[in-house]
């Protein structure tokens, strides 16, 4: 069974400009969450979603969004981007419904450099 | 509040010695708590967890205890090796379908 795959793996931007990043989560997993992580920071959550309908968000601004398609594929953008947006992005996929009562299997992540 | 304190954020270990991780957190309805291990360049991976339920998970070299009433949860090593060396993350579930993770602990296990 394949995992999860992010793409791009690597990725370079400058200041304004936006991304966007994707997700293809294990088959047959709903939900999928994305985490940005910088040094000394952890994983901060950005937002999960499960059957196309964003359940949580996290503590980020506007900037940040996402979406996800009926095959549980998923995308996150980044609109007009700031030096502090530098970071590894990961998505997890989840195969329960409650996301935070199993494990997570996370992508390799795409990373993201602004300059 | 959706806060998960770890500690210590670097931790350095001869080989063999064992190595113990700490974290609290601050939902008294937090019932799930998972450690991930991230390997350099590698994706985060799930080593062990445990439920509010227990108070102890045993997986060979490794072992989590979790005290409820003080809210605070370990991770414990024992007999480390190199192939340690990660970046360890804990983790609480919260209200709302959420899980808010730690910041990490870099561990070194010097031979």
């Amino acid at each position: 069974k394949a995992g999860v795959t992010q793409t791009p793996r690597y990725l370079i931007k400058t200041r304004g400009q936006q991304v966007t990043l994707s997700c293809s989560p294990i088959s047959g997993h709903r939900s999928v969450s994305w985490y940005q992580q910088t040094p000394g920071q952890g994983l901060q959550f950005l937002f999960e979603y499960f059957s196309e309908t964003q359940r949580n968000k996290g503590n980020f601004p506007g900037r940040f969004s996402g979406r996800q398609f009926s095959n549980s594929r998923s995308e996150m953008n980044v609109s007009t981007l700031e030096l502090g947006d530098s970071a590894l992005y990961l998505c997890a996929s989840s195969l329960l419904a409650a996301m935070n009562t199993g494990e997570l299997f996370f992508g390799e992540g795409s990373r993201l450099t602004v300059l | 509040g959706e806060n998960v304190e770890q500690h210590p954020s670097t931790l350095s270990v001869q080989e063999g010695d064992s190595a113990v991780i700490k974290c609290t957190y601050s939902d008294s309805a937090s019932n799930y708590f998972p450690w991930y291990k991230q390997e350099l360049g590698k994706r985060p991976q799930l080593i062990i967890d445990i439920r509010s339920n227990v108070g102890e998970k045993k997986d060979q070299r490794i072992a989590v205890t979790l005290n409820k009433t003080a809210k605070h949860f370990s991770l414990h090593i024992t007999e480390t090796q190199p192939e340690d060396s990660a970046v360890y993350f804990c983790a609480a579930s919260i209200s709302g379908n959420k899980l808010v993770f730690g910041a990490g602990t870099i561990l070194r296990v010097k031979s």
